[in-house]
């Protein structure tokens, strides 16, 4: 049974530029979540993802935007990338929108911007 | 607003011996509770969690974690360390008023240091 992926698990970008991060939910979830977890921090939530729509959001800036595919997958964009946007980006799933209980996470992206 | 404040940074313990990990909380609803285990350059390892019933609670590895609701703290617990226990562990509530199931607040982490 496979867990929760994602793609790429690191990566460089330069200012300015755009990146897009994937995910793909562990068998048989279908809400998608993404968390930013900064050097020394302890992760922060982006948005959550189910059926294709953006259903709850942190306190992040239009920059970072998300899509969820038909088979559940995801996608975390971010525009304009600044310094303070290195990170790990973590994706987690979970049984639907509507579970309280835990989330099951992937090995995260590294993304540095240079 | 919802937050979890972990006081120790790092924790260090001898082998053997029984090991706490403090994560202390504030939700204006009933919180729901998690621990996760990181280990270096990895994602977040799900331990045990705390929804209703008994405040005692058993999870992965040994680890076990006591609610006390009036002390609003969820401290993580292991009879016995072992060194392969060395890692980052963080503690996290989700506001059970607010619906939003998604949305879990981390604490800042603590290091748990085992040495033989």
């Amino acid at each position: 049974d496979a867990g929760v992926t994602q793609s790429p698990t690191h990566l460089i970008k330069t200012r300015g530029q755009q990146v897009t991060l994937r995910c793909s939910p562990k068998s048989g979830h279908d809400t998608v979540s993404w968390y930013q977890q900064a050097l020394g921090q302890g992760p922060q939530f982006i948005f959550q993802y189910y059926e294709e729509e953006e259903r709850q959001r942190g306190n992040f800036p239009d920059r970072f935007s998300g899509h969820q595919f038909p088979n559940y997958s995801s996608e975390l964009n971010v525009n304009a990338l600044l310094l303070g946007d290195s990170a790990l980006y973590l994706c987690a799933s979970s049984l639907s929108v509507l579970y309280v209980g835990e989330l099951f996470f992937g090995e995260g992206s590294r993304l540095t911007v240079l | 607003a919802q937050s979890v404040a972990q006081p120790e940074d790092q924790v260090n313990v001898a082998e053997g011996n029984p090991l706490t990990v403090k994560c202390t909380y504030s939700v204006s609803g009933n919180p729901y509770l998690f621990w996760y285990v990181q280990y270096p350059n990895r994602g977040l390892q799900f331990l045990l969690k705390y929804i209703t019933g008994d405040n005692l609670v058993k999870g992965s590895y040994g680890f076990e974690a006591e609610f006390n609701k009036s002390q609003t703290s969820f401290h993580l617990k292991k009879p016995s360390a072992l060194v392969s226990d060395s890692a980052l562990y963080f503690c996290a509530v989700r506001d059970g008023s607010s619906g939003n199931t998604g949305k879990l607040i981390f604490g800042q982490g603590t290091t748990l240091q085992v040495k033989p």
